[in-house]
């Protein structure tokens, strides 16, 4: 099993340019989630589903989207970028019974 | 959601045994408590999980007293390589862990 893969593992936009991150998983997990973490911060959920076709919103959701089409992808799109979105994201899955299991995270730097 | 306190920093050496703390005075009946490592530039990895008492496993304990207001995560013996962020998180396991809380978590850094 690779677990939880993102990509990229880097990116460097411009203010008001969109990109998706991509997340995926080959577990069979129902909860997916995606966290940010900025500098000496814990992280805050920005999006999670809990099934294909089922998403919410997190703590932090503004100016991100998600879909979940599938039970093994989760991608996260940032709308437009803003430097304020400038962090590190983890996406995460989980099964009902187990841990979380995240991602080894995107870098992302928004000029 | 259920909010946990821990110290921001500790210190330790080599081979000391390291207890961290957290404070979870408004856990609900049907919150487990987790802690997670987390080292510089990876996602959190999972160490343990309880729900009371203590739970053992091939890296850590988690002692949680009767009243789980708090519980303690118990490091022996810690080595360089066990230098890391550790959260504690309460949240009941049926929603996936999200009506959970990411604190800032607790600095450990050991020393040689």
């Amino acid at each position: 099993n690779a677990g939880v893969t993102q990509t990229p593992k880097f990116q460097v936009l411009k203010t008001g340019q969109s990109m998706t991150l991509q997340c995926a998983q080959d577990m069979n997990h129902e909860y997916m989630s995606w966290y940010r973490q900025d500098p000496g911060m814990g992280l805050r959920l920005i999006h999670y589903s809990v099934g294909a076709g089922i998403t919410d919103q997190g703590e932090v959701p503004n100016g991100y989207n998600v879909s979940r089409s599938t039970t093994e992808d989760f991608p996260l799109r940032l709308l437009s970028a803003a430097p304020s979105q400038t962090s590190v994201y983890f996406c995460a899955s989980r099964s009902t019974t187990d841990t979380q299991y995240f991602g080894p995270g995107t870098r992302l730097t928004v000029l | 959601l259920a909010k946990t306190t821990q110290p921001i920093s500790m210190d330790s050496y080599e081979g000391q045994e390291v207890n961290i703390t957290c404070s979870h005075n408004n856990i609900a009946t049907n919150d487990y408590i987790t802690w997670y490592q987390q080292f510089p530039s990876q996602g959190p990895r999972f160490i343990i999980q309880g729900y009371k008492t203590k739970v053992t496993n091939e890296v850590a304990s988690l002692f949680i007293p009767a009243d789980r207001k708090s519980s303690t995560l118990s490091l022996p013996r810690v080595s360089l390589s066990d230098t890391a962020v550790y959260y504690c998180l309460v949240g009941a396991l049926n929603t996936g862990g999200f009506k959970t809380i990411f604190g800032a978590g607790t600095r450990l850094f050991v020393k040689a």
